[in-house]
């Protein structure tokens, strides 16, 4: 069955860089979740998207955005980079029609900011 | 959402079942109780989830208590592929509704 793909995998920035991650959700699912794992931490909420609209907000620094596009695709943006941004980044989607609605995650891009 | 307890780490025999208890004591009845695991750094994975009767699919099986307060996680013959993180969580099914993971609980599985 197909999974949530993330892209890239790994990624490697300077301070003050920015970056954008993608998101593909499995197919005729409309919901993506995105969540940060720092070193040693469970992951945290960052934002949701439910038909290209923000449906959900986490502790989500005013340095990332994100958004969601026609194809159901999702970018999070981050911009001037700090080092404690270094973490895994989780993607996740659901097909939000049904009431009982799981989150699928995908395999997560690993950032290191140097 | 209603907050979990679960124990910091266990240890499970090879073949043997692997039980992960959870504590939800102030779930509210339309909350349901979802499992995830997480294999080393790997994205969460979903076991299973149930609101009040006992629910089984090819992975495992959920016991919830009658009071609702608490729940079992069986893996019924654990694999040394079963050691991860395993993450009990309580929340309302509907749009958007975020996951808000806790302190799991560490499970090993020694042949």
């Amino acid at each position: 069955a197909a999974g949530v793909i993330q892209s890239p995998r790994h990624l490697i920035k300077e301070k003050r860089e920015t970056a954008t991650l993608k998101c593909y959700p499995i197919p005729r699912h409309d919901t993506v979740y995105w969540y940060q794992q720092g070193p040693g931490q469970d992951p945290q909420f960052l934002i949701s998207f439910y038909e290209k609209m923000q449906s959900d907000k986490g502790s989500i620094p005013d340095r990332f955005s994100a958004q969601q596009f026609s194809d159901y695709h999702s970018e999070l943006n981050m911009s001037s980079l700090e080092l404690g941004d270094s973490a895994l980044y989780f993607c996740a989607s659901s097909n939000g029609a049904g009431l009982l609605e799981t989150q699928y995650f995908g395999p997560g891009t690993r950032l290191l900011v140097l | 959402d209603a907050k979990t307890t679960q124990p910091t780490s266990m240890d499970c025999a090879e073949g043997r079942a692997a039980n992960l208890p959870c504590n939800h004591s102030t779930i509210s009845g339309n909350e349901y109780v979802y499992w995830y695991r997480q294999i080393h750094s790997q994205g969460p994975q979903y076991i299973i989830h149930g609101l009040k009767n006992n629910e089984t699919n090819e992975m495992a099986s959920l016991i919830i208590t009658e009071d609702r307060k608490s729940s079992t996680l069986i893996l019924p013959h654990a694999t040394l592929r079963d050691t991860a993180v395993y993450y009990c969580i309580v929340r309302v099914s509907e749009y958007g509704n975020k996951l808000v993971f806790g302190a799991g609980t560490i499970l090993r599985v020694k042949s």
